[in-house]
């Protein structure tokens, strides 16, 4: 079974911190997305990496595909309260076929 | 707003008991994924319809099954219900086979099973 897991589990910080978010695997992605879901809907994608080392900008949240495509970071500056949210990470293995493998999770909470 | 329905939002029902979860797709999208998101297990992908036909299998139990009709909506059906089964189950579209790893999957709002 291929796992991806995801760390902070859990993460509280005030409004204008930076935060990183890590999401490993000891299997190799052929491509890697960041979804946030938030409470009471269902997951948004917010991004795709596909290529080893591809770093990705989405206004304040920067994506990153490790070079070995086996981990990514999620990245965010200067977080707001808008931000709050589970953030989850999903890969589709090589070799996995069409399934999407969702990380375990990380739920943000930027208070004011 | 994803474009993908499901219903019921709510449902609670009993032990042992069979139930019907729905999934209308975006206009369009001609795959559907379905998933399970439980606290102990996270969001798990459960199985893929395109156009009418099974593509994929996660980890669905046996006593799930599901199908994808001629006008692309689709059921999944869950029997005899356990406590463990209580969860959210997602229902997701996308446009087409050809490249699903690099196509964005449009998840509906879900619906949240409590098995009493």
């Amino acid at each position: 079974t291929q796992l991806l897991e995801q760390s902070p589990q859990f993460l509280s910080i005030q409004e204008g911190e930076n935060l990183t978010v890590y999401c490993n695997s000891s299997s190799v992605f052929s491509s890697l997305q960041w979804y946030r879901q938030e409470p009471g809907e269902g997951p948004v994608l917010l991004v795709t990496v596909v290529t080893g080392g591809e770093v990705k900008k989405l206004k304040r949240l920067t994506f990153q595909f490790g070079d070995a495509r086996k981990d990514s970071s999620l990245h965010i500056t200067a977080a707001q309260p808008g931000d709050t949210g589970l953030y989850l990470c999903a890969g589709f293995f090589t070799g996995g076929g069409n399934k999407l493998t969702f990380g375990t999770g990380t739920q943000l909470k930027v208070e004011l | 707003d994803s474009g993908v329905t499901q219903t019921p939002k709510h449902l609670i029902t009993a032990t042992g008991q069979r139930v019907t979860l729905r999934c209308s797709p975006r206009s369009g999208d001609l795959s559907v994924y379905w998933y399970q998101q439980s606290l102990d297990q996270g969001l798990q992908f459960l199985i893929q319809y395109y156009n009418g036909e099974e593509r994929a299998k996660g980890n669905i139990l046996e006593r799930f099954s599901a199908q994808q009709f001629p006008d692309l909506h689709s059921e999944l059906n869950l029997s005899s219900l356990e406590l463990g089964d209580s969860a959210l189950y997602f229902c997701a579209s996308s446009p087409s086979l050809a490249g699903p790893r690099m196509e964005t999957q449009y998840f509906g709002p879900g619906t949240r099973l409590l098995v009493l």
